[in-house]
Parts: C-alpha cells; structure tokens; sequence
C-alpha cells in the first residue's frame, strides 16, 4: 500500500514570497489533515478535511494561510505571504482510523 | 480544548535499560491515545496506541498504560536499543472531535550503548 505523498520536500523562500504545499493521501482515506511542526515542538493542526469538506480550521492563520481538497483526494496547503515565523515542517496526515504521516515538506522562510 | 503534557522532554537510558514516557491529557472525552516515534528528518510513525476501553497494551517492547481516572498514559519501552533512540509523541482525541489530535510536546529518547 502505498503511503502519504507530499511535494515539494524542500522548499527556501523569502519573506512576503508565496508558496504552495501538495498531499496525495493514502487511496480510500476521506480524512486529511495539514499539520505545522515547528522545530522541538509536536505537530499543530493546521485544517482537516472530511473528503473536501473542512472539518476543524480553528487553528488556519485564515490572513495568509489557505487549503483546499475540491475532489476530496488531494489537496494544497498555501502561504501567502509568508512570515519568518512560518518556517517549519508542514506534515500531510490521512486516516481512516489511524493517522499515516507523510514525509513533510520542509520550508524555510528567510 | 484538549491539552496534553509530556514529560519528561529529554530522557538518556543505557542499552538494555527501560524508558518511560508519561502524558497527561485535559478533557474527559478524550477516548484514543496514540504513541507516535520520529527518527530526526522523517515522518512520525505510529508505534502503538490504546482507547479508553482498555487499560493497558502490549507490542514485544512496547507497552503502554492508560489510567482514565488520572488522565494519563504511559509508553513503555522495555530492553532499549540503539535504534530506539529519536523524538517520542504522545497523543489524544475524543470521539466527537473527528479524529484530531493533540500532541504532546515529544521527548527526544537517546539509548547509548
């Protein structure tokens, strides 16, 4: 089976700049979830998804953060602009139960 | 919300040694618990969990320990390797929260041989 797909691994912006995150989950799972994990600390939930419907956003910097699955299979994270403090690991999950992780994309905003 | 306190945040035990990880969660509703393990520069990966219909859970080494009254939960790992060394999460969600998770602050477990 294959796992959680994201792109790019690694991405150096400047501040202001745009960028875009992509998620392909695990085949079957409605449930998608974009985490920030900020270096020492766990993941934060960003949004979740159930199919391409927003189940919990209370935590989208909703000013410069923006996510969307319009086919309930895939979906793309967006910063824009970006701040310095953005820079992270931003962590794709999916689940029908259990949460899979993808490998994360790791952004640095200088 | 939920809130989830992990301690301790850094944890260093010989080989062959066991380390325990402990987590305390704040909302009464809270009904799963998983424990996630990531390896610096990689994914987390869940290595066991537990609902709240079940005291405790065993996976060779691993091991971990809910006490619903107290709030908290325990990851047990038994007979440490090298290999077990990397950054351990806890976990908690209820069931009318869709499945989010909340996660513990991690504590990075080195085993030193």
């Amino acid at each position: 089976e294959a796992g959680v797909a994201q792109s790019p691994r690694y991405k150096i912006i400047e501040k202001r700049q745009s960028v875009a995150f992509w998620c392909n989950p695990i085949s079957g799972h409605a449930t998608l979830y974009w985490y920030q994990q900020i270096l020492g600390q766990g993941p934060k939930l960003l949004i979740q998804f159930q199919n391409n419907g927003v189940v919990d956003d209370s935590q989208l910097p909703k000013d410069r953060f923006s996510a969307e699955r319009l086919k309930g299979v895939d979906s793309t994270l967006k910063i824009q602009p970006a701040k310095l403090e953005d820079s992270a690991v931003y962590l794709c999950a999916s689940s029908t139960d259990t949460q899979y992780f993808g490998p994360g994309t790791r952004l640095t905003v200088l | 919300g939920e809130n989830v306190e992990q301690h301790p945040s850094t944890l260093s035990v010989q080989e062959g040694d066991s380390a325990v990880i402990k987590c305390t969660y704040s909302d009464s509703a809270s009904n799963y618990f998983p424990w996630y393990k990531q390896e610096l520069g990689k994914r987390p990966q869940l290595i066991i969990d537990i609902r709240s219909n079940v005291g405790e859970k065993k996976d060779q080494r691993i091991a971990v320990t809910l006490n619903k009254t107290a709030k908290h939960f325990s990851l047990h790992i038994t007979e440490t390797q090298p290999e077990d060394s990397a950054v351990y999460f806890c976990a908690a969600s209820s069931i009318d929260s869709w499945g989010k998770l909340q996660f513990g602050a991690g504590t990075q477990v080195v085993v030193t041989p």
